[in-house]
């Protein structure tokens, strides 16, 4: 029953600092997708990846970089934390792009702090 | 490119008022329409959705009407409970765009 799991949950940095976001789903779904919600500005999309080894940039990508080398695995990692930065990251999958064969699965969240 | 206005919060109500978030949209082609749900400390899901014009999603007591003539999506319950009390988030396909989310309070 795990479905989407990010990891960490909490993390601060300061500014300047990188690290990356993990997050993996156990439902084979071809298609992942990071994205950041801020405050009373809804969910924003990062990057999305179509399948392994395929990655493309959201509305929101830069600062961010990704990879997928497994269908399982999709880390976002933050270069040069700025506080900018600071939101609430999602990560999600779904069976197909979002709407055409099915729902977006999300995970718990990961609040990142840059101070 | 693609968008998604919904009403601003917070929405404050009493338990077993009538419900309706209103949600427009503007997209190109024909997108699917999704009502999704955050309850505090928790990822979105998936509380109702529609494929095609004039499809009605409904789940948990909650409608929504795709209406292809006015790009809308409004969401509505009959009588809500505290159990309701979450942001509600309208978006479309493909890639989940999202409107900013509205706030709803029901008091007990």
């Amino acid at each position: 029953n795990a479905g989407v799991t990010q990891t960490p949950k909490f993390r601060i940095l300061k500014i300047g600092q990188s690290m990356t976001l993990q997050c993996t789903q156990d439902m084979n779904h071809n298609y992942m997708y990071w994205y950041r919600q801020d405050p009373g500005m809804g969910l924003k999309l990062i990057y999305y990846s179509v399948g392994a080894g395929i990655t493309d940039k959201g509305e929101v990508p830069n600062g961010y970089n990704v990879s997928r080398s497994t269908t399982e695995d999709f880390p976002l990692r933050l270069e040069l934390a700025a506080p900018s930065q600071t939101s609430v990251y999602f990560c999600a999958s779904s069976y197909g792009l979002a709407g055409r064969t099915g729902e977006l699965f999300f995970g718990e969240g990961s609040r990142l702090t840059v101070l | 490119g693609d968008s998604v206005t919904q009403m601003e919060g917070p929405v404050t109500l009493s338990e077993e008022a009538f419900l309706t978030i209103n949600c427009t949209y503007t997209a190109t082609g024909y997108p699917s329409l999704f009502w999704y749900v955050q309850y505090p400390g928790e990822g979105l899901q998936l509380l109702l959705k529609a494929t095609k014009a004039d499809d009605k999603g409904s789940n948990k007591g909650f409608e929504a009407t795709y209406r292809k003539e006015t790009t809308s999506f409004h969401l509505e319950k009959g009588s809500v409970q505290v159990s309701d009390s979450a942001v509600y988030f309208c978006a479309l396909s493909p890639l989940g765009t999202f409107g900013k989310g509205t706030h709803l309070i029901i008091q007990p």
